[in-house]
C-alpha cells in the first residue's frame, strides 16, 4: 500500500512568487492534515480536512495560504505571494479515524520550501 | 489544549535501554497518548499509542501512570539507527481534532 506522498520534495522560489504543494493521502483516509516546521522551531499545525471540508484551519498563518481538497482525495497548499518567512518544511499527514482521539497519523516526507 | 513537555535531548550508548518521559498535565479524559519518531529528511513515524497502564509492541513500550499526567516511552537495547527525534503527542478535540507537536526529544545513540 502506498504511503502519503508529497510533491515536490524541494522547491526554491523567489519572494513574491507562487508555489503549490501537493499531498496525496493514503487511499481511504478521510482525515488530511498540513503541518509546517520553520527552521529551529516546532512542527506547527496548519489545518485539518475531513474529506473535502476544512474541519480546522486555525493554524493557517495568513490569507496568503490557501488549502484545497477537491473531491476529498489529494490536497494542495498554495502560497501566494511567498515571503521569506514561509521557508520551512511542509508536512502532510493522513489518518483513517475521524471521531476519536486515538487516531494514528501517517506522514509524508515533506516538502522543503526555500523562499529567497 | 494538552501541551506536552519533554527533555530537549538525551544521549545513550548502543545496547542500553532508553526511557523518555513526557508530561501532559492538561490531558483530557478521552485523549490518547501517541509517540512518533522522526529521522532527518523524513516525516514523523508512528511508534506506539496508549491510554493507560502499559502498552508494548515490537518496537517499544509505553508506560502511563494512573493519573495520566505523564507517560514514558521505553526503547529496549537501542542501536545507532535509533538516533532520531521522538515526539510525544496528545490529540485534543476542540471542535476538530488537533494534534499538537512539542519540541520533541533528540536522542543520540553512540557506539
Amino acid at each position: 500500500e502506498a504511503g502519503v506522498t508529497q510533491f515536490p520534495s524541494h522547491s526554491v522560489i523567489e519572494k513574491g512568487q507562487t508555489v503549490t504543494l501537493r499531498c496525496d493521502p493514503i487511499s481511504g483516509h478521510d482525515n488530511l492534515y498540513w503541518y509546517r516546521r520553520v527552521m529551529g522551531k516546532e512542527i506547527k499545525f496548519l489545518l485539518h480536512f475531513v474529506k473535502e471540508s476544512k474541519q480546522d484551519e486555525s493554524g493557517m498563518p495568513n490569507n496568503r495560504f490557501l488549502a484545497e481538497r477537491t473531491g476529498g482525495t489529494y490536497s494542495t497548499l498554495k502560497v501566494q505571494p511567498a515571503e521569506l518567512e514561509d521557508s520551512g518544511v511542509y508536512f502532510c499527514a493522513s489518518s483513517q479515524v475521524v471521531t476519536a482521539t486515538n487516531e494514528k497519523l501517517f506522514f509524508g516526507s515533506g516538502t522543503q520550501l526555500s523562499v529567497l | 489544549l494538552a501541551k506536552t513537555t519533554q527533555p530537549i535531548s538525551m544521549d545513550s550508548y548502543e545496547g542500553q535501554e532508553v526511557n523518555i518521559t513526557c508530561s501532559h498535565n492538561n490531558i483530557a479524559t478521552n485523549d490518547y497518548i501517541t509517540w512518533y519518531q522522526q529521522f532527518p529528511s523524513q516525516g514523523p513515524r508512528f511508534i506506539i499509542q496508549g491510554y493507560k497502564t502499559k502498552v508494548t509492541n515490537e518496537v517499544a513500550s509505553l508506560f502511563i501512570p494512573a493519573d495520566r499526567k505523564s507517560s514514558t516511552l521505553s526503547l529496549p537495547r537501542v542501536s545507532l539507527s535509533d538516533t532520531a527525534v521522538y515526539y510525544c503527542l496528545v490529540a485534543t478535540y476542540t471542535g476538530g481534532f488537533k494534534t499538537i507537536f512539542g519540541a520533541g526529544t533528540r536522542l543520540f545513540v553512540k557506539a
